[in-house]
């Protein structure tokens, strides 16, 4: 079955630090992979996303992800996190065939120390 | 551009009772979506439309709920005769033709509560 994981529920970081958000998937084909980044009364914004290509993937705000097929990962990180950047992320699946739905992970939600 | 709006931004209702929650997507987008986000998940797929039709309903968890997009825009989710556990963040997303590699937009959601 479709599924995407995220070991983290909670993650604190000091103000400067570097951040790695983890995700993995479960999926028969080449994934379409996303991560959405939700802050309090606000809709999901894009992070970023892979198709294809070079498995390093640059999104806007600062973060990249990897995608590695070998460990079905698609990690998400920033080198130096903002007081701004405290938020709930998500991890998505896009299907590749039928409805282009996506299937999310549960989330990761991040917070940040002065 | 505006972006996806939804209306009400919260709704608060008593159980057995209907409700109706509005998506207005962005302008031309022939793909909308139907998320529900209960409490500490990730958002899950409700239902799609291509247009003016249900091209996927896969995601409805029962007959209480239905969705319309009559005139291939705006788009309202009906719930009949709530239950408690209907209770969630409802979020709708729109995207140009609704092919694999598109980015889906998404809305603020409309927070139901029932009570």
């Amino acid at each position: 079955a479709q599924s995407v994981t995220q070991p983290d529920i909670h993650i604190t970081v000091s103000e400067g630090a570097s951040l790695e958000l983890r995700c993995n998937y479960s999926y028969g084909a080449t994934p379409y992979l996303f991560w959405y980044v939700q802050s309090p009364g606000q809709g999901l914004q894009l992070l970023l996303k892979y198709f294809s290509g070079d498995t390093l993937v640059q999104g806007i705000k600062g973060f990249e992800a990897e995608f590695k097929r070998s460990q079905s990962s698609f990690n998400l990180r920033k080198p130096s996190v903002h007081w701004s950047d405290a938020a709930e992320y998500f991890c998505a699946v896009g299907t590749t065939s039928g409805t282009y739905k996506y299937i999310f992970g549960t989330g990761t939600r991040l917070k940040v120390l002065a | 551009g505006a972006g996806v709006s939804q209306t009400p931004s919260n709704k608060v209702t008593e159980k057995g009772k209907y409700v109706e929650l509005r998506c207005d997507p962005i302008s031309g987008h022939t793909a909308l979506y139907w998320y529900r986000q209960s409490l500490g998940q990730g958002p899950e797929f409700l239902i799609y439309f291509q247009g003016t039709g249900a091209a996927d309903d896969s995601g409805l968890p029962n007959d209480r709920f239905f969705a319309v997009r009559p005139e291939g825009s705006v788009s309202t989710l009906k719930i009949q005769r709530t239950e408690r556990g209907d209770s969630a963040v409802y979020l709708c997303a729109s995207s140009p033709m609704g092919t694999a590699q598109e980015t889906q937009y998404f809305g603020p959601g409309t927070r139901l509560l029932v009570l």
